[in-house]
């Protein structure tokens, strides 16, 4: 089956550093979303990304999508406290309505 | 509008004990799906539903039944309890696809422990 994995599992940077976190799948994907997941909470929605080789930006947020469809990655500049959280890729096959997962990398930021 | 609503925040259940996991949107979405969430195994499928009296089965169906009576709500039923079902589910719902794919939304959780 259909397999999404995110490296990497686990980051911890200093406040105003970059962080990156990568998400592969073993398949073409139709599109890709990205979650945010605060400690405690549910995923929230971020993006979407259709095209092959589309960049879109949300303020220090940049999310990138393969030209071959089959990786995405989100890349934070300066981090900040607030960034905490799991963060998570979920792809879309070209047929069906099902999004699988990554593994998700969650993010800790030091004041 | 509340969104996805799920009960109970918290269950703690003894092994062989059967409950449901209640789950409810009023945004009138087509597609429901239940998830578990485990350390480092993301955020995986259990079931889901692509519109009213039709489910089907994601990664991880077996020991979960799951029914889909009205577009609002999609119970998710654990038959016999066993402690490798501990885990936080999430019920999520969203539009279903066309030519675009839609943002999922998702409920607050229910943390279940058994015993």
């Amino acid at each position: 089956g259909q397999q999404v994995m995110q490296i990497p599992q686990y980051q911890h940077v200093q406040e105003g550093e970059d962080f990156t976190t990568y998400c592969n799948s073993s398949t073409t994907l139709s599109n890709i979303q990205w979650y945010k997941q605060r400690p405690g909470g549910h995923p929230v929605f971020l993006i979407q990304l259709v095209k092959s080789g589309e960049v879109k930006k949300q303020k220090r947020l940049t999310f990138q999508f393969g030209e071959a469809k089959k990786n995405s990655s989100l890349h934070i500049t300066a981090t900040q406290t607030t960034d905490v959280g799991t963060y998570f890729c979920a792809g879309r096959k070209s047929s069906g309505d099902k999004l699988t997962f990554g593994t998700g990398t969650r993010l800790a930021v030091r004041p | 509008n509340a969104g996805v609503t799920q009960t109970p925040k918290f269950q703690v259940l003894k092994t062989g004990q059967s409950m449901t996991l209640q789950c409810a949107q009023d945004m009138n979405h087509e597609y429901m799906s239940w998830y578990r969430q485990d350390p480092g195994m993301g955020l995986r499928l259990i079931h889901y539903s692509v519109g009213a009296g039709i489910t089907d089965q994601g990664e991880v169906p077996n020991g979960y039944n799951v029914s889909r009576s009205t577009t609002e709500d999609f119970p998710l039923r654990l038959l016999s309890a066993a402690p490798s079902q501990t885990s936080v589910y999430f019920c999520a719902s969203k539009r279903r696809q066309g030519a675009a794919s839609y943002e999922q939304y998702f409920g607050p959780g229910t943390r279940l422990t058994v015993t």
